[in-house]
C-alpha cells in the first residue's frame, strides 16, 4: 500500500471546523483513499471513504484534490467527542497478491479539542 | 451480535505461559484482521483471514505467535511463551470481504494483555 503523511498533532476549538490534512504522493489510479479515527482505549472506528469526488457524510466530509495527492478531512463543528487520533489510509488493491486486503495504519494526527 | 466481539477484555499472564485471545467477528463478514497495538504507538498488522485461509501472515512478530479461524467466522490468536514485549492491546477487525479496495473495516475494543 502507498505510504500517506499526516501531521502528528493538531488542536481545535469546540464547535468550530476542523481540517485535517493528508498527503499521498504516491497514490495509484486504484487506491481508495479510507479515514479511521480512535478514541481513547477503543479500537479505531471507520469515518469516510472515497476514490476522486469529494464526499459527504453524517461524521464528516472528505475533500480530494484533483490529482488526488492529497485529501482532507473536514469535520463541520468539532466536539469534546472529536478528540482522537486520525488515521489517513490507502487501501489498494492487488488481484492475485497476498498485498490484496490489509489495511496499514501510520502513525496519523491526534486532534485536541479544547472547550 | 451486533458488533465485533474480543475476549478477554483484559489478560494479566506470567512470562513463558500460553496465551488465548478470541475474536467474534459480525455475522456474515468473511474477512478478519488482527492487529497489534503497544502503549502510545500506532497499530501493527499482524495476520489477516479470508474465510479460513490466511493469505497474510506477514505480520506475526515470531513464530511464537500463531491464528487460526474456524467455520468462517470465531477467531483465536495465540501466544506461546509469553513474553514482556507481548504486551500491548490485540485488536480484531472484521469487514464483508477483502477483494474490494472500498470495504471498511469494525474493530473491536480489543484486549489488554500484560505479561508480568
Amino acid at each position: 500500500d502507498a505510504k500517506t503523511t499526516q501531521p502528528n498533532s493538531m488542536e481545535s476549538n469546540e464547535e468550530e471546523p476542523v481540517h485535517l490534512p493528508c498527503n499521498h504522493s504516491t497514490i495509484s489510479g486504484t487506491d481508495y483513499i479510507h479515514w479511521y479515527r480512535q478514541l481513547p482505549s477503543q479500537g479505531p472506528e471507520y469515518v469516510i471513504h472515497g476514490l476522486t469526488s469529494n464526499v459527504n457524510n453524517r461524521m464528516a466530509s472528505l475533500a480530494i484534490a484533483e490529482d488526488r495527492k492529497s485529501s482532507t478531512l473536514i469535520l463541520h463543528r468539532a466536539t469534546l467527542r472529536d478528540a482522537a487520533v486520525y488515521y489517513c489510509i490507502l487501501r489498494g488493491i492487488l488481484y492475485g497478491s497476498s498485498n490484496t486486503g490489509k489495511l496499514i495504519f501510520g502513525q496519523g494526527t491526534t486532534l485536541q479539542v479544547k472547550p | 451480535g451486533a458488533g465485533v466481539s474480543q475476549s478477554p477484555s483484559n489478560k494479566v499472564t506470567e512470562k513463558g505461559k500460553d496465551v488465548e485471545l478470541r475474536c467474534d467477528p459480525i455475522s456474515g463478514h468473511t474477512a478478519l484482521y488482527w492487529y497489534r497495538q503497544s502503549l502510545g504507538q500506532g497499530l501493527e498488522f499482524l495476520i489477516y483471514f479470508q474465510g479460513n485461509s490466511a493469505p497474510d501472515k506477514s505480520g506475526l512478530p515470531s513464530d511464537r505467535f500463531s491464528a487460526e479461524r474456524t467455520g468462517g467466522s470465531v477467531s483465536t490468536l495465540t501466544i506461546q511463551r509469553t513474553q514482556q514485549e507481548d504486551s500491548a492491546v490485540y485488536l480484531c477487525a472484521s469487514s464483508l470481504g477483502v477483494i474490494e479496495n472500498s470495504e471498511k473495516l469494525f474493530f473491536g475494543s480489543g484486549t489488554q494483555l500484560s505479561v508480568l
